[in-house]
């Protein structure tokens, strides 16, 4: 079975002060490895796609990277603005539907 | 591009009646769509995948009698809520899959809000 982690649960940052999220995978045979940003109240937002490990995509202060067990969203600078949750998923082998973490939720402090 | 789109973005209704939401593809077509059920900080709950011209397949426990979803073209999927009670108040997103050179990718639509009174 399909299993995606994410870590930590919530983090809090001070404006600046950078850091890294993490998902851990375990699905057979990735064909994807998607980040989305869910502001409240709001649907997910496509950020990412990761095919193979060594792989790495940036946008602004994210950069998110690949290894063959884990992704890393890295937030480099964090603003107020980049509060939200983030949600890592996998699409493997036949599948059609996303096997979801259950996201961390960031507070970036002024 | 990719835009996914909803309607209502919130629908407050009355326990008994029978609530539509729709999801449209603006600026592409997708043969599968998908919907989802949030809780208050949770994540994600995929309830049913919508395929274009045939009929959706649910995950486990999710009552196809209550949840009805046509896909009846490559831009639209429709969930209708039949008999909502107030346990189906819930956030509701749909997501439409785009086909790309890598790989497909699901775009989501923002949101329906229902309040089942």
């Amino acid at each position: 079975e399909d299993q995606v982690t994410q870590s930590p649960e919530a983090l809090r940052l001070q404006e600046g002060e950078s850091s890294s999220l993490n998902c851990s995978y375990t699905v057979s045979g990735l064909r994807g490895l998607f980040w989305y940003r869910q502001d409240p109240g709001k649907g997910p937002e496509f950020l990412f796609t990761l095919y193979s490990a060594g792989e790495e995509k940036e946008k602004e202060r994210l950069k998110a990277t690949l290894t063959k067990k884990e992704s890393f969203l890295h937030i480099t600078a964090p603003k107020p603005e980049d509060s939200a949750t983030y949600l890592c998923a996998a699409l493997s082998g036949s599948a059609r539907q996303l096997t979801f973490g259950s996201g961390t939720q960031l507070t970036v402090l002024p | 591009g990719a835009v996914v789109s909803q309607h209502p973005s919130w629908v407050i209704c009355k326990s008994g009646t029978s609530v539509k939401i729709e999801c449209r593809s603006l600026d592409f077509q997708a043969t599968t769509m998908f919907w989802y059920r949030q809780f208050p900080k949770q994540s994600l709950m995929l309830m049913a995948t919508s395929n274009e011209g045939s009929k959706a397949t649910y995950e486990q426990g999710v009552e196809k009698d209550k949840f009805l979803i046509n896909h009846a073209s490559l831009t639209l999927s429709t969930l209708t809520v039949t008999s909502a009670h107030p346990e189906d108040s819930s956030f509701y997103i749909c997501s439409a899959t785009h086909i790309g050179q890598g790989t497909d990718t699901q775009y989501f639509g923002p949101g329906t809000r229902l309040t089942v009174l």
